[in-house]
């Protein structure tokens, strides 16, 4: 059964700096990878969507990459601003169970 | 610029009432997904029609919930009757495929928050 994890569950940074959250999941059958961005009570607006033959995609300051083999996705945020604090999750599109599986998010606060 | 639709935005009922949420996705989009999100999680896929038919409904709660796309366009989703338990955030999604094949991005509305007393 596939399981996505994220790492780490909550993150505070200073306004500028450039940070990564992680995203794993268990089983390599995926068929592609989606970053979101929740607002509080909010929905999840798309951020990147990365195709199982992809390594990266770019979106201005976000780059978020992908090694399947390893079961692993990054998301990079460079110069990160107030702007930036919100809910980060990832979700797979899970080739064994044919549905999307998210992970439970990181929540990000950039401080001023 | 082109959005998924839901209404109510917020729904407080008491237990053992029926509800129902309504979604209408992005024009043309032929997958509809429904989710529930449970505070500090991540969405948890409840149904997902392409067109009109059903392609995944396993994790339904089917004594209490049901789902339709009569028309293959907008969507219902009922709960009767609701459960303490069911208190969540209910997030209707839409993607031009299925979200498996292709660039087909999942777009997502603005949810219902559902509160059962």
């Amino acid at each position: 059964k596939q399981e996505v994890t994220q790492i780490p569950a909550a993150l505070s940074v200073p306004e500028g700096e450039n940070l990564v959250l992680n995203c794993s999941f268990t089983d390599s059958a995926i068929y592609n990878l989606q970053w979101f961005r929740q607002d509080p009570g909010k929905g999840l607006t798309s951020l990147l969507l990365i195709q199982s033959s992809q390594r990266e995609q770019t979106s201005g300051r976000l780059n978020a990459s992908l090694d399947k083999s390893s079961g692993r996705s990054t998301l990079y945020i460079a110069a990160s601003q107030p702007g930036d604090s919100a809910t980060y999750l990832c979700a797979v599109w899970d080739g064994g169970g044919f549905k999307t599986i998210f992970g439970a998010g990181t929540r990000l606060f950039v401080k001023a | 610029e082109a959005e998924v639709a839901q209404s109510p935005r917020y729904k407080i009922t008491e237990k053992s009432q029926a509800v129902a949420f309504w979604c209408d996705p992005i024009s043309g989009h032929a997958t509809l997904y429904w989710y529930r999100q449970i505070l500090g999680q991540g969405p948890e896929l409840l149904v997902q029609f392409q067109d009109e038919s059903v392609v995944d409904d396993s994790q339904l709660p089917k004594d209490r919930f049901s789902a339709e796309r009569l028309k293959g366009v907008d969507s219902t989703l009922k709960i009767q009757p609701a459960e303490l338990g069911d208190s969540a955030m209910y997030l209707c999604a839409s993607s031009a495929g299925l979200a498996g094949g292709g660039y087909n991005e999942q777009f997502f509305g603005p949810g219902t928050r559902l509160t059962v007393l």
